[in-house]
């Protein structure tokens, strides 16, 4: 079965550092990737997707993932982070066979001023 | 277009007790998915359902059961609660079922069991 690790739990980092959260699958023929965004008391938002093509996907606040098949990995970085990127991040893989999605458990980046 | 939402966004019940939530997708969405969400589980996948018929289940106990409606209007249903069902509930929805659509979430009901 499809799973999803996100191996950070919490990532503490200061104001205009840059960031990567790694984020890791199981390996499957075919998967569409995301990253989602849960600012506090809301739900998720889509920060960003792979579907195919290419392999470094871009959100417009700055965000950038990268697909690496052979590493079965999909890590989002942001070069300069801000205050208000604080919030919880969500890795998930949808599984092209069962159509399930699957979610990590979140990695909470708290931004430091 | 309106958002997905949830009612009510917060339930507090006790154990033994049944409850209902209930999700409206976006207009013209016609999956729906619920979700668990609590510390350090992240989300867990529950049931998805479209066009009313149920497509795809986690790994719960049959105390959780949903439906959908023919507005794809969906509810979810937790009977004989129990203290470790506390948990943010998100429901999600999508234009069609498989494929690469986004998933667009509600705020959740957060429910506590005492």
């Amino acid at each position: 079965a499809q799973s999803v690790t996100q191996l950070d739990s919490q990532v503490p980092v200061f104001e205009e550092a840059p960031v990567e959260l790694r984020c890791n699958y199981s390996s499957s023929v075919s998967v569409y990737l995301f990253w989602y965004v849960q600012y506090p008391n809301q739900g998720l938002q889509l920060l960003l997707k792979y579907l195919s093509g290419s392999t470094l996907v871009e959100s417009i606040n700055g965000f950038e993932a990268e697909f690496n098949k052979s590493q079965t990995s999909f890590h989002l970085r942001k070069p300069s982070v801000h205050i208000s990127d604080t919030a919880e991040y969500f890795c998930a893989v949808r599984d092209s066979g069962t159509y399930k999605y699957i979610f990590g458990t979140g990695t909470r980046l708290k931004v430091l001023a | 277009k309106a958002g997905v939402t949830q009612t009510p966004r917060y339930l507090i019940k006790t154990r033994g007790q049944q409850v209902t939530l209930s999700c409206s997708p976006i207009s013209g969405h016609r999956s729906v998915s619920w979700y668990q969400q609590t510390p350090g589980q992240g989300l867990q996948f529950l049931f998805e359902y479209f066009s009313e018929t149920q497509r795809n289940k986690g790994n719960f106990p049959g105390r959780f059961s949903g439906r959908q409606f023919s507005n794809s209007r969906s509810e979810m249903n937790v009977s004989t609660l129990e203290l470790g069902d506390s948990a943010l509930y998100l429901c999600a929805s999508s234009d069609s079922l498989g494929g690469a659509d986004e998933q667009y979430f509600g705020p959740g009901t957060r429910l506590t069991v005492t």
